[in-house]
């Protein structure tokens, strides 16, 4: 389909290990961002990228954590050293150029996650 | 900082009723957008409806529409007709405005369950 997809959609991984999750977002869409979903922290941002501008990391929890985009498109969150706190549904979305207008009203669009466990 | 706070965890509804999901934020930013997403238990995120702080009027999309009371900093979200398909989590998000605004911040979330 026309949706942002990733994958892999489950994951589990010991301890210790890196783990790298991918996201394609929707053809066309200059802006993509991932979020993380846990039970005790809700959704929680962590980075945002728009165009070839640097990257917004202020969410990201720890050095651990890192993502890239390449081209434009895809992107990758990759996280070092596994903990089991790290254990969560990471989404990624894209969306077109927010921009700086009031009048902006650009959805986010979500794909259906990666579900990473830590054993 | 922006915060968002949804103080309903969980509701039933009868199917053909109408709910209102409510949602208060708190932001110094002087303009902002409000979105409402509806998560199934399929796990996908789906865009509901948008307010932005300074439209005059209430947002509507079909069944969805917006209570937006500025002064109030609320925006209660009203799903009017419930269908057995409206059962989900619904969660209510804001966005700043500007390059710093981009990301969304999201309330905790109110589990909706739709009874026939």
């Amino acid at each position: 389909g026309a949706g942002v997809s990733q994958s892999p959609s489950n994951k589990v991984t010991e301890k210790g290990k890196d783990v790298e999750l991918r996201c394609d977002p929707i053809s066309g869409h200059t802006a993509l961002y991932w979020y993380r979903q846990s039970l005790g922290q809700g959704l929680e941002f962590l980075i945002y990228f728009q165009g070839n501008s640097a990257p917004d990391k202020s969410g990201l929890p720890s050095d651990r954590f890192s993502a890239e985009r390449t081209g434009g498109s895809v992107s990758t969150l990759t996280i070092q050293r596994t903990q089991q706190e790290d254990s969560a549904v990471y989404l990624c979305a894209s969306s077109l150029d927010p921009g700086d207008s009031i009048y902006s009203n650009q959805p986010q669009h979500f794909g259906d996650g990666t579900r990473l466990s830590i054993l | 900082a922006q915060k968002i706070t949804q103080t309903q965890p969980g509701m039933f509804v009868q199917e053909k009723e109408a709910v209102t999901l409510d949602c208060t934020y708190d932001t110094s930013d002087q303009s902002y957008g409000l979105f409402w997403y509806k998560q199934p238990s399929s796990g996908e995120m789906i865009f509901l409806i948008y307010q932005g702080s300074y439209d005059e009027q209430n947002a509507t999309e079909g069944r969805y529409s917006l209570n937006f009371q500025k002064a109030r900093k609320s925006a209660n979200l009203v799903i009017s007709a419930s269908q057995l398909g409206d059962s989900a989590m619904y969660f209510c998000a804001m966005r700043g405005l500007g390059a710093a605004g981009n990301k969304l911040t999201f309330g905790g979330g109110t589990r909706v369950l739709v009874k026939p």
